[in-house]
């Protein structure tokens, strides 16, 4: 099946710092890719999504210009959580759209000390 | 918002059918009923899909009501790497997206047991 990355699996950054996640399509290539975020023992919640060449929709209450998502090829799309903080501490996984089919990518935890 | 409802969590004996059920009575025509399952700290593994058909593949069974308002997802022949949180989509497709979000549900966490 269709495979998708991300980098980094796993980051610690500072507070009020800005880290940046890549997901990436590797063998096919995709218009649409979703960003979700899932913390300890919850579900996976929609945050984006995420269309080549145009601005992301993102999903009621989540702020755009603290998650800014870039969709700058059919293969890549990036997150950066900006200004991070603690509580933005989650896994964020992406998954990238081929016909029908989603695929998702491996996760990046994500923690803000 | 998930249109789906599951059981929060079931145990199976290692080698017996592991039966999960969902409930999707708010499903439309022209929606797919997905599954995936997710194993601790990774990404969600695509398991099948169908629409008003009953469907097999190499991993599982899923059996679609003839009213589709349920489904149930079926693992043969269960073991110990099945043990994860298994996930119930109805496929929907937003008007004038481009991209048909996935809205996931609480899943149900199955564990099977040796």
């Amino acid at each position: 099946g269709a495979v998708v990355s991300q980098h980094p699996s796993w980051v610690i950054c500072k507070s009020g710092t800005s880290v940046k996640i890549e997901c990436r399509s590797l063998d096919f290539q995709a218009t649409t890719m979703f960003w979700y975020r899932q913390f300890p023992k919850q579900s996976l919640m929609l945050m984006a999504t995420s269309n080549e060449g145009s601005k992301a929709t993102y999903e009621q209450g989540v702020e755009k210009d603290k998650f800014l998502i870039n969709h700058a090829s059919l293969t890549l799309s990036t997150l950066t959580v900006t200004s991070a903080h603690p509580e933005d501490s989650s896994f964020y996984i992406c998954s990238a759209q081929d016909s029908y089919e989603q695929y998702f990518g491996p996760g990046t935890r994500l923690t803000v000390t | 918002d998930a249109k789906t409802t599951q059981p929060p969590s079931m145990d199976c004996a290692e080698g017996r059918a592991a039966n999960l059920p969902c409930n999707h009575s708010t499903i439309s025509g022209n929606e797919y009923v997905y599954w995936y399952r997710q194993i601790h700290s990774q990404g969600p593994q695509y398991i099948i899909h169908g629409l008003k058909n009953n469907e097999t593949n190499e991993m599982a069974s899923l059996i679609i009501t003839e009213d589709r308002k349920s489904s149930t997802l079926i693992l043969p022949h269960a073991t110990l790497r099945d043990t994860a949180v298994y996930y119930c989509i109805v496929y929907m497709t937003v008007w004038g997206n481009t991209g048909n979000q996935f809205y996931f549900g609480t899943g149900t966490s199955l564990t099977v047991i040796p």
